[in-house]
């Protein structure tokens, strides 16, 4: 079964400073995508990066980049410049749900402290 | 292009009550998806949809039923509610996954129900 995994429950981050939170997955699939979605205190899902599998370029968006790892099967996401509006659960998820659904790990609580 | 819209946003159901969560989405999108956040866990599926008439269980599809009449429109029926039914309900669509298309397997959520069964 495939499987997604953050071992860090809750992390907290001084503004402005960075924070790294941490994944691991475990799929069959030869070709795949990986994701981070935020969710903030309102609840909505909110795709934050997309990672193609088979691309080796680390995907960015502004101040929110990856560090993906295929072959440890690891896929981490830095934030940069962290912001109070950063404060959210953060999932990890990979593509290749056998039904076509995304697989989710158990999410991140990041808190930006003033 | 208001995306993925879910009704309600919250809702009290009495235990053995029977009631329906709402989902639209105006992206035309064939695969739709519902999955349960229970508190500290991440999101496991339901039921899904790969277009109009086309449904199939998920991880979790007891005490679910759903249907699927058009392309926009996939509802969420809880029957004889429980209060292990007590979660926060996701509406997702996307284009068919990965493989199938060609197309990427980004996700598009609603913003949720809150439903607690009491």
């Amino acid at each position: 079964a495939q499987t997604v995994t953050q071992s860090q429950p809750e992390m907290s981050v001084q503004e402005a400073e960075t924070v790294t939170l941490s994944c691991t997955y475990d799929t069959s699939e030869n070709n795949y995508y990986l994701f981070w979605y935020k969710q903030p205190p309102s609840r909505q899902m909110i795709l934050v990066i997309r990672q193609e599998a088979y691309k080796q370029q680390n995907a960015t968006e502004n101040r929110f980049s990856v560090n993906f790892q295929k072959a440890a099967k690891s896929f981490s996401l830095k934030i940069s410049d962290s912001q109070l509006g950063d404060t959210a659960m953060y999932f990890c998820a990979s593509s290749g749900g056998s039904q076509g659904n995304l697989i989710f790990g158990k999410g991140t609580k990041l808190s930006v402290k003033p | 292009n208001a995306g993925v819209t879910q009704t309600p946003k919250f809702h009290i159901l009495k235990i053995g009550q029977s009631m329906t969560l709402q989902c639209t989405q105006d992206m035309n999108h064939n695969y739709m998806y519902w999955y349960r956040q229970d508190p500290g866990m991440g999101l496991k599926l339901i039921y899904y949809s790969v277009g109009a008439g086309i449904t199939d269980k998920g991880e979790v599809p007891n005490g679910y039923n759903v249907s699927r009449s058009t392309t926009e429109d996939f509802p969420l029926r809880l029957e004889l509610a429980a209060p292990s039914q007590t979660s926060v309900y996701f509406c997702a669509s996307s284009y068919p996954p990965l493989g199938r298309s060609g197309s990427p397997d980004t996700q598009y959520f609603g913003p949720g129900t809150r439903l607690t069964v009491l």
